[in-house]
Parts: C-alpha cells; sequence; structure tokens
C-alpha cells in the first residue's frame, strides 16, 4: 500500500523559514517524481513544485521561485521542500503527491500538512 | 492554461445524474486532463486521467468526456458519499494548472 506521510508544517512569521518532509513507502520511491501541492484555507488546489525521480529536474510555480527549494533523498524515500522568505499567502496546507509515470497527474497524495504565516 | 469549472456548485440528489464542466483558456494537448474527487479534510483522489480513463478502483458510474478545451466529467447516479468538491487539472503544460472546482451538495 502507498503512504505518504507530511511533517514539517508549523506557525511562523512572515520572512521565516520551513522544511516540509514527506515520508514515501509502499513503492520504489525513486523511479517516480514527485509533488507538492498546496491549499489554501477554503481556496482550491496550487501545483507548487516537482522533482523527477533521479532528483536532477526540478520545477517551480513563479511565486514560490527563489524562495522554495524542492529536494529529496532517496536513500531515506523522502521529498523535502526547503520554504524561505515566507509570506502570508503562502498559508496552506501542504500535500506531498506522486506523479503517475512522471506524466504530471497525481495517483498518491499525502494527508498534507498545515503551514501558517501570520504575524 | 486557466481551467474554469462550471458550475461552481451543484445541488441534486442521490440518484440524480450530475455533469460538470471544465473549459480550458487554450488547447490541452493530448488530453491531459485530470479529474480528483475531495471530501471535507481529506486529501484529493484521482478520478478521472487522459480525459476518460477511469483510475484504479474507481467506479464505473464515473465517466470523463472532452477534447481540446472543453471536458466533462459525469457520474451517473449520484452515491451518497460522492457529494463532494471535484476538480479538473490539467498535465500537457507547464505551469501545472487546476481549475477552481465545483462542489456537488446534496438537495
Amino acid at each position: 500500500e502507498v503512504q505518504l506521510l507530511e511533517s514539517g508544517g508549523a506557525f511562523v512569521r512572515p520572512g521565516g523559514s520551513l522544511r516540509l518532509s514527506c515520508v514515501a513507502s509502499g513503492f520504489t520511491f525513486s523511479t517516480y517524481a514527485m509533488s507538492w501541492v498546496r491549499q489554501a484555507p477554503g481556496k482550491g488546489l496550487e501545483w507548487v513544485s516537482a522533482i523527477s525521480g533521479s532528483g536532477g529536474s526540478t520545477y517551480y510555480t513563479d511565486s514560490v521561485k527563489g524562495r522554495f527549494t524542492i529536494s529529496r533523498d532517496n536513500s531515506k524515500n523522502t521529498l523535502y521542500l526547503q520554504m524561505n522568505s515566507l509570506r502570508a499567502e503562502d498559508t496552506a496546507v501542504y500535500y506531498c503527491a506522486r506523479e503517475r509515470d512522471s506524466s504530471g497527474y497525481f495517483d498518491d497524495w499525502g494527508q498534507g500538512t498545515l503551514v501558517t504565516v501570520s504575524s | 492554461i486557466v481551467l474554469t469549472q462550471s458550475p461552481g456548485t451543484l445541488s441534486l440528489s442521490p440518484g440524480e445524474r450530475a455533469t460538470l464542466s471544465c473549459r480550458a483558456s487554450q488547447t490541452i494537448s493530448n488530453n491531459n486532463l485530470a479529474w480528483y474527487q475531495q471530501k471535507p479534510g481529506q486529501a484529493p483522489r484521482l478520478l478521472i486521467y487522459g480525459a476518460s480513463s477511469r483510475a484504479t478502483g474507481i467506479p464505473a458510474r464515473f465517466s470523463g468526456s472532452g477534447s481540446g478545451t472543453d471536458f466533462t466529467l459525469t457520474i451517473s447516479r449520484l452515491e451518497p458519499e460522492d457529494f463532494a468538491v471535484y476538480y479538473c487539472q490539467q498535465y500537457g503544460s507547464s505551469p501545472l494548472s487546476f481549475g477552481q472546482g465545483t462542489k456537488v451538495e446534496i438537495k
């Protein structure tokens, strides 16, 4: 059974930093591209960032470029999102999601971790 | 690509047919469109990919259709567990994007 377990969400002041983690199990992690998708309270879904299976290619939505960094440690089956210079508009539940066949759609999701940015 | 879903809310009774629309601001290559279901407090669940292929374990009452810029998710007969929010997502162009969602509520 595929499992994705996020952690690291917290309350943080504007300008602060957080690192989210997502531990994967139940599949060969290194063969799947992974993404972070977020959902602001009461709002829709927004793709944030993606990384290839090897970690050699990364992608970001414009609003987080230069502030967020996605990475992975395939030896630990773990996906990361380093978030710097956080803004109030980054407040959201952050989901890690597995990309099916590196295609861009998501066949498994974690339960999410809440990031709150507020003064 | 901007995805616009309609209607915003659909009020229906169990047993009725639900038709949800997703319109793209430009052609989605290779019909690379997916549909997800999300219930309160839960993560999204993949229903449809490639515009019309059902994901593993998804009941046959869910079907997807369309091409180019216009796509539809149909639920043939609503079951009580189908009342939720539904999102379309395109993966034909970068950046990936989602529609704003359609809420299917009990009438």
